[in-house]
């Protein structure tokens, strides 16, 4: 399978932790992006690479949250000191250098504080 | 104001039925335009592309009408498996808004 993968598929962490997520893209794809969704809504942007830059970062991303995408392959998301508003599925789409940017998803990782 | 709008639904139709999703956006500058469908628990996944001129793909139909900043998807000859939650997405470039989806049920 050559599609997006992320893990963990799920998680449940205590309030106040520090959680991390990976996604792997589609291996030819220079471009990668993370959602948030929560029930009822559709996917929420926060942020986006290109290879390794960090080009753009939504401001509902509180200074809790931090991505990388050190070698411009697999990127990882960070939520530090988590809180039970921060419960949600995080998802993880890559597309390749065309002009169209379609993005292909992975199945998310759920996010569930207590 | 949400940057993209969509009418919730849900949309419940016979099979066979052709159905037409409208969405709206809010910033001009967006470049570029898309359907997802999303099932139940599942990641979205892309349905098609919005190209200016309009463009179909089998029983799908898409729109893009950028004087009133909208686009539409236009489903012919409903299958049941047709039915989940479809979402409206625009982008310029760097950032994509994706609108809350609009829940269609297909009936037998």
């Amino acid at each position: 399978d050559t599609g997006v993968s992320q893990d963990p598929r799920h998680k449940i962490t205590k309030r106040g932790q520090n959680v991390t997520f990976r996604c792997d893209p589609i291996s030819e794809h220079n471009r990668l992006y993370w959602y948030r969704q929560t029930l009822g809504q559709g996917p929420e942007f926060l942020t986006y690479f290109q290879n390794e830059a960090q080009l753009e970062k939504s401001r509902l991303l509180s200074d809790r949250f931090s991505a990388e995408r050190p070698k411009g392959s697999f990127s990882t998301l960070e939520i530090q000191r988590t809180e039970q508003g921060d419960s949600a599925m995080y998802l993880c789409a890559s597309s390749s250098s065309g002009a169209r940017h379609e993005q292909y998803f992975g199945p998310g990782t759920r996010l569930t504080v207590t | 104001r949400k940057e993209v709008e969509q009418d919730p639904g849900p949309f419940n139709v016979p099979e066979g039925a052709t159905v037409a999703f409208n969405c709206t956006y809010s910033n001009s500058a967006s470049q570029s335009f898309f359907w997802y469908r999303q099932d139940c628990r599942k990641e979205p996944k892309l349905l098609m592309s919005v190209y200016s001129s309009g463009n179909e793909d089998g029983r799908f139909t898409a729109q893009l009408n950028r004087a009133s900043q909208y686009i539409s998807l236009l489903i012919r000859d409903s299958k049941l498996s047709d039915s989940a939650t479809y979402l409206c997405v625009c982008g310029d470039f760097n950032k994509f808004y994706f609108g809350s989806g609009t829940k269609l049920n297909v009936k037998p």
